[in-house]
């Protein structure tokens, strides 16, 4: 079966400029989640969705990032202004169901912001 | 505050060695401890223990989870080049029942 897409690969950005990134969970995956992975880190949940509902935004900075999944499927996260402590990997999974545990991740984003 | 430790943060190995990684936790809520291999960027999964499953072995891969002492180890056997990666535990709880992640473990093999 088809993995997590991801798109882009790579974006290297200016502080205060906007970015957006989409993912494409694996077909018949209820829940997507967001996730951003600094250098050194293990990722943080950013946010999670069951279907085209938002589950838990509580990580979320929400002054500047915003995700949907308007249809239930492919999902957005943007952030609007970057700032430098934004660089990071961004990585989308998805997974069955609320109640299942285990997670398919996509190959990531790494964003740049200078 | 939900965390999740690995230990060591950081491994350099010879090929054909026997490696243990370590994961312990505080979790609220513990559901379950997911073992994923990250070697460019997106995790893979190894493994998942709960509560009836305590011990999985896959090939040269094999953990436990030691419920009474809130930890889990993961074992490689006759490590290869290709285990090069880093090693991420991550844990279901919390009051959302979320992925709570730990650092990472960076195993380095050396021909």
């Amino acid at each position: 079966e088809a993995g997590v897409a991801q798109s882009p690969r790579y974006k290297i950005i200016e502080k205060r400029q906007s970015v957006a990134f989409w993912c494409n969970p694996i077909s018949g995956h209820a829940t997507l989640y967001w996730y951003q992975q600094i250098l050194g880190q293990g990722p943080k949940l950013l946010i999670q969705f069951q279907n085209n509902g938002v589950v838990d935004d509580s990580q979320l900075p929400k002054d500047r990032f915003s995700a949907e999944r308007l249809k239930g499927v492919d999902s957005t996260l943007k952030i609007q202004p970057a700032k430098l402590e934004d660089s990071a990997v961004y990585l989308c999974a998805s997974s069955w169901s609320l109640s299942s545990y285990e997670q398919y991740f996509g190959p990531g984003t790494r964003l740049t912001v200078t | 505050e939900d965390k999740v430790v690995q230990s060591p943060l950081s491994l350099v190995v010879h090929e054909g060695d026997t490696v243990t990684l370590n994961c312990s936790y505080e979790v609220t809520n513990f559901r379950s401890l997911l073992w994923y291999k990250q070697e460019k960027k997106a995790p893979t999964f190894l493994f998942m223990l709960t509560s009836s499953g305590i011990e999985k072995k896959s090939g040269r891969l094999s953990s436990i989870l030691d419920k009474k002492e809130l930890s889990s180890i993961l074992n490689i056997t006759a490590t290869q080049t290709g285990d090069s990666a880093i090693y991420l535990c991550a844990v279901v709880g919390g009051s959302q029942g979320n992925l709570i992640f730990g650092k990472g473990t960076k195993l380095s093999v050396k021909p």
